[in-house]
């Protein structure tokens, strides 16, 4: 069952850069999608959402894109900070309260 | 710090034996979720859990699984009989409302010998 998916494990911006994060599905009945920043020992954290009825949604340094004709979202963080260095998992849910996970993607911020 | 707080962090259990994962949520939760995350995969929804009956559950969450909240706070997750193959980290989830954008908590790592 892959109908989230995130095609790179790992991820390496410099400091002050962009980090753009990218995650693709399968299922075009997804209504809502969503990223979680997840750091070690530590349970994912609510980042940002965006409805399906939208293409963008922004909250301060990052801003989630949707592109629901190529079945696509994407993450922008910027500028990027060291603190920002964790595995990153798009979800998506259908109707419900239930969140489909990607794979994630460990994102490091050098200085 | 997480709203969500479980315990154990870290649990031992031999094969065959029960384990009761728990999570204390804040006083305002209403919905409730069980997620896992076998090593090196994905995390992966188990069961949610509303007004003291399951809401919705996954295929893994079979008849070796149970849930419940028997004093109003606690909201725990039972295996009855473990398998090795269910060590993984067990992460609880809550939220006042409904919606997918809930609270995780820290999890609890469980390992089966």
């Amino acid at each position: 069952d892959q109908q989230v998916k995130q095609n790179s494990p790992s991820l390496s911006v410099q400091e002050g850069r962009i980090s753009i994060l990218n995650c693709d599905y399968t299922n075009s009945m997804f209504d809502y999608f969503l990223w979680y920043k997840k750091y070690p020992a530590e349970g994912p954290t609510f980042l940002i959402s965006i409805s399906s009825i939208k293409d963008k949604n922004e909250d301060g340094r990052f801003t989630v894109f949707l592109n629901k004709s190529a079945k696509h979202l994407s993450l922008h963080i910027v500028p990027s900070q060291p603190g920002d260095s964790a595995v990153y998992f798009c979800a998506a849910s259908l109707n419900t309260d239930k969140l489909i996970f990607g794979t994630g993607t460990r994102l490091q911020v050098f200085p | 710090e997480p709203e969500v707080t479980q315990t154990p962090s870290h649990q031992v259990t031999q094969m065959g034996q029960e384990v009761i994962l728990r999570c204390v949520p804040i006083s305002n939760h209403l919905y409730f979720y069980w997620y896992r995350q076998i090593l090196g995969q994905k995390v992966e929804f188990l069961v949610s859990f509303y007004n003291n009956e399951i809401s919705e559950k996954s295929e893994i969450f079979d008849d070796q699984f149970s849930v419940e909240r028997p004093d109003g706070s606690n909201f725990t997750l039972k295996i009855r009989s473990t398998k090795l193959e269910d060590s993984a980290m067990y992460f609880c989830a809550a939220a006042s409302s409904t919606g997918p954008g809930y609270t995780f908590g820290s999890g609890t790592r469980l390992t089966v010998v």
